[in-house]
């Protein structure tokens, strides 16, 4: 079993559509991120939620939104995407906050 | 100054070698010390954490931490093509109720059959 799953793999779109990518993890953690990585592999924090509560929100658009119907579940929402928008990103999940981080296999999102 | 640095690279090191890998951050008050391997089109992976100053064995690697000189490295031992990745330091902190997880930029590394 994967034990932290997104979906989509890939998502292709156009600017101004709005689009949400989904996460789930299977290991019992309570910690749950989002990670924004651009072109130049550059990892940067977007979002963290501790049991189900904003932790930690970066310095990121209020077009982006994250939602946790549950500890096990992180969605993250994208309102009007911009080009500079188009990147890698990946989910991950942790006992505790900031502890070991395990990610998933990423989406990556392309705006044209 | 960039919070966590690394050498972007990248370092070649033949099979068999020794491969260093550096790592510096800025905030005094960091706790926690991770090192990540992302493989081309992959997801990071943690190879190691350490938490107090000296070193840390785990099979081929070792991490060093030198929290007075703001430094953690990563030595791998006997090199091996699989080993070629890039690596990424991570550094947690938490002050004054706000807390931090930074990655560096990573160090590409390749192993020269």
């Amino acid at each position: 079993d994967t034990a932290v799953s997104q979906t989509p793999k890939y998502l292709v779109t156009q600017m101004g559509n709005d689009k949400s990518i989904k996460c789930e993890q299977n290991l019992g953690h309570d910690t749950m991120y989002w990670y924004k990585q651009d072109s130049k592999k550059f990892l940067k924090i977007m979002f963290s939620y501790n049991n189900k509560e904003l932790i930690i929100n970066e310095t990121v658009p209020n077009r982006f939104s994250p939602k946790s119907p549950d500890k096990a579940h992180l969605n993250l929402h994208i309102n009007s995407l911009e080009l500079g928008d188009s990147a890698v990103y990946f989910c991950a999940s942790s006992r505790q906050l900031y502890d070991t981080q395990y990610f998933g296999p990423g989406t990556r999102l392309t705006v044209l | 100054q960039k919070e966590v640095e690394q050498n972007s690279g990248p370092l070649s090191v033949p099979e068999g070698a020794i491969a260093s890998l550096n790592c510096t951050y800025s905030d005094r008050v960091s706790q926690s010390f991770f090192w990540y391997r992302q493989y081309s089109g992959k997801s990071p992976e943690l190879i190691m954490s350490i938490y107090s100053n000296g070193d840390k064995e785990d099979g081929r690697f070792t991490a060093q931490l030198n929290k007075a000189s703001q430094y953690v490295s990563l030595l791998i031992r006997d090199s091996q093509p699989s080993d070629s990745a890039t690596y990424l330091c991570a550094v947690n902190s938490i002050t004054s109720g706000t807390y931090k997880y930074i990655f560096g930029t990573g160090t590409r590394l390749k192993v020269l059959a």
